[in-house]
């Protein structure tokens, strides 16, 4: 079966450190996405690749860090300089201009 | 800039019919995308307009008018597990940007 997959679902994280979230496609898309979501919210673009070894950053990047060394992969790490980092967060892949099917989610606490 | 508007929050009975509106500002625009989110949930894809006009999938419904930045979802004969929030991106190059989501409560 195709899709993506995140993990994990959950994640607890103490203030000053880094975490780093997975996200894993094996739909042979090109593109990937992350998206922050908060609660009422809609989904933010943190950053986004169109291809491997290349990224941009979306429209709310700081505080956070990507990598796209492998087309299956996207994984996202959350520093400690992102200063309110509890959320939901998405990941997201595409053929070009094509819809965007999405991973079932992390949601990161900070304690 | 890219700027999506929507409602926060309709509430409708089962079996009546509800109309959700976005209207778009977005530089080098393609299309409209509709995704259903159930809370907790992952997005899912629910209609893409590149043309203007109205297109019907089943019970939902999605109309473009690119030349007012309009865009509507319509739900007919809902659901209780109709009951989710609706969100409306607007599509720039392999881009999308999302509305805050219209959050639609189904009451029997």
């Amino acid at each position: 079966d195709g899709g993506i997959t995140q993990s994990p679902k959950y994640l607890f994280r103490k203030e000053g450190q880094n975490v780093t979230l997975s996200c894993e496609q094996n739909l042979n898309h090109d593109a990937m996405y992350w998206y922050r979501q908060d609660p009422g919210q809609g989904l933010r673009l943190i950053y986004y690749s169109q291809i491997v070894n290349d990224f941009q950053k979306g429209d709310i990047a700081e505080g956070y860090s990507v990598s796209r060394e492998k087309k299956e992969s996207f994984p996202l790490t959350v520093t400690s300089a992102q200063k309110n980092p509890t959320a939901f967060y998405l990941c997201a892949s595409s053929y070009s201009y094509n819809e965007q099917f999405f991973g079932p989610g992390t949601r990161l606490t900070v304690l | 800039g890219q700027n999506i508007d929507q409602p926060t929050e309709m509430t409708a009975t089962e079996g009546a019919i509800v109309q959700i509106n976005c209207t778009y500002q977005t530089s080098g625009f393609n299309g409209l995308f509709w995704y259903q989110q159930h809370a907790g949930e992952a997005p899912t894809f629910l209609s893409y307009n590149v043309l203007d006009g109205l297109e019907e999938k089943g019970r939902f419904s999605s109309f473009l008018s690119r030349s007012k930045g309009y865009s509507y979802l319509l739900l007919k004969e809902l659901q209780m597990k109709d009951s989710a929030s609706y969100l409306c991106a607007g599509a720039a190059g392999n881009k999308l940007t999302f509305g805050g989501g219209t959050r639609v409560l189904v009451k029997p």
